[in-house]
Order: C-alpha cells, then structure tokens, then sequence
C-alpha cells in the first residue's frame, strides 16, 4: 500500500499563476485533510473533507478551494497563487474523521514555491 | 479561537537523558490528542496518541499524560538517542471547523551524544 499519495512534491510558480495539489489515498479513508507548514508554525488546516462528497473549511483557506473527486482523492487549488502561499502542503487521511479519535496519516508533501 | 501552546519551542538533550514536552489545549470538549515526530524534509508521523478517558499512555520509552482538568498534556521521552532527533509536534481535537486536529507549533528536540 502507498497509504496518501501526493504530487508533485515540489513546484515553482509566478504571482497569479494557478494550480492544482493532487493526492490520493489507498487506505479506504473516508476523511480527508489539506495543511500547510510554515517555519515555527506548525501545521494549520486549510480544508478538510470529513466523508465524500463534503467539504469545509479549516483555519487558513482563503485563497484556496477544494474538491473531493471520490473517496480516494481530495485536490487543492490556488486559483491565483500569492507569495504568502508560499509553503510545504501536507495532505491527510484518517478512516472516520478526528472526532472519532482516530489518527491521521500524512503524505510526503508538496514544496510549493510562489516568486 | 481555539488553539494548542506547546513548550519549549526547542529542547538540547544529552543522550540518556529524559526529554519532556508540555501541550495546553483551550477546548474544553477536545478529546483526542496525538503526538507527531518529523524529521527534516519528511512526512509527520503518530508517535503515540491518547484519548480523555486515559490519564496516561506508554510505548516503550515514550509515554503520554494527560490532565483534563488543568488542560494539559505532555510527552515524554526516556533514554534519549540521537536518533529521537526531530520536531514533535501535539495536537488536540477541537469543535472549532466541526471535526479537526490543531497543532502546536512544535518542539525541536536535538539529542548531543
């Protein structure tokens, strides 16, 4: 098993340019997540799905969308990137959503460089 | 808005020594609170987690507590190797966006052999 897969793992795009994060998980998860890392700040949710066909957002999403294609997949956009969103993009799944209490796992991230 | 302090934000250890990381969540409701370690460049992994029903949680030489009352959790790590050499990161369930994991901002702990 791969467990969640993302790609690419790094780009580097111009101010206004758009682009989609792609990952994919092989674990059956009905829970999906997207955050973002920046230095000495941890780990912030941007979107998340908590089942197929449902999305809402975290604590950072402005300036991104989301769409959960199908159970497997959960795809980030930056419809106009900005160098603010400059960063390392994790995504995440667990099988039934946190409040169950129910870990996550990571992919191995999307290095994403906005000039 | 609900958040999780972790401290210290970085930790120098001798090799054997005990390393100890200390979490406080706002939620008083949260009830899932896992610890994830992250070496350079790589993908965050679970640790060892724990649930509010549990005050405490051991995994060979790392072990979780927890105080419900005072909101607050702690990781600990015995015998220390340079190889435990990472950024840890807590994290705690919260209401806040219906269902989510909010982070600490991390420890980065270096074991000195």
């Amino acid at each position: 098993n791969a467990g969640v897969t993302q790609t690419p793992k790094f780009q580097v795009l111009k101010t206004g340019q758009s682009m989609t994060l792609q990952c994919a998980q092989d674990m059956n998860h009905n829970s999906m997540y997207w955050y973002r890392q920046d230095p000495g700040m941890g780990l912030r949710l941007i979107y998340y799905s908590a089942s197929e066909g449902t999305t809402d957002k975290g604590e950072v999403p402005n300036g991104y969308n989301v769409s959960r294609l199908n159970k497997r997949e959960f795809s980030l956009r930056l419809e106009s990137a900005a160098p603010s969103q400059t960063s390392v993009y994790f995504c995440a799944s667990s099988p039934l959503g946190v409040m169950a209490n129910q870990p996550q796992h990571f992919g191995d991230g999307t290095r994403l460089s906005i000039l | 808005g609900e958040n999780v302090e972790q401290h210290p934000s970085t930790l120098s250890v001798q090799e054997g020594d005990s390393a100890v990381i200390k979490c406080t969540y706002s939620d008083s409701a949260s009830n899932y609170f896992p610890w994830y370690k992250q070496e350079l460049g790589k993908r965050p992994q679970l640790i060892i987690d724990i649930r509010s029903n549990v005050g405490e949680k051991k995994d060979q030489r790392i072990a979780v507590t927890l105080n419900k009352t005072a909101k607050h959790f702690s990781l600990h790590i015995t015998e220390t190797q340079p190889e435990d050499s990472a950024v840890y990161f807590c994290a705690a369930s919260m209401r806040q966006a219906g269902t989510a994991l909010i982070f600490g901002k991390g420890t980065t702990l270096s074991v000195s052999s």
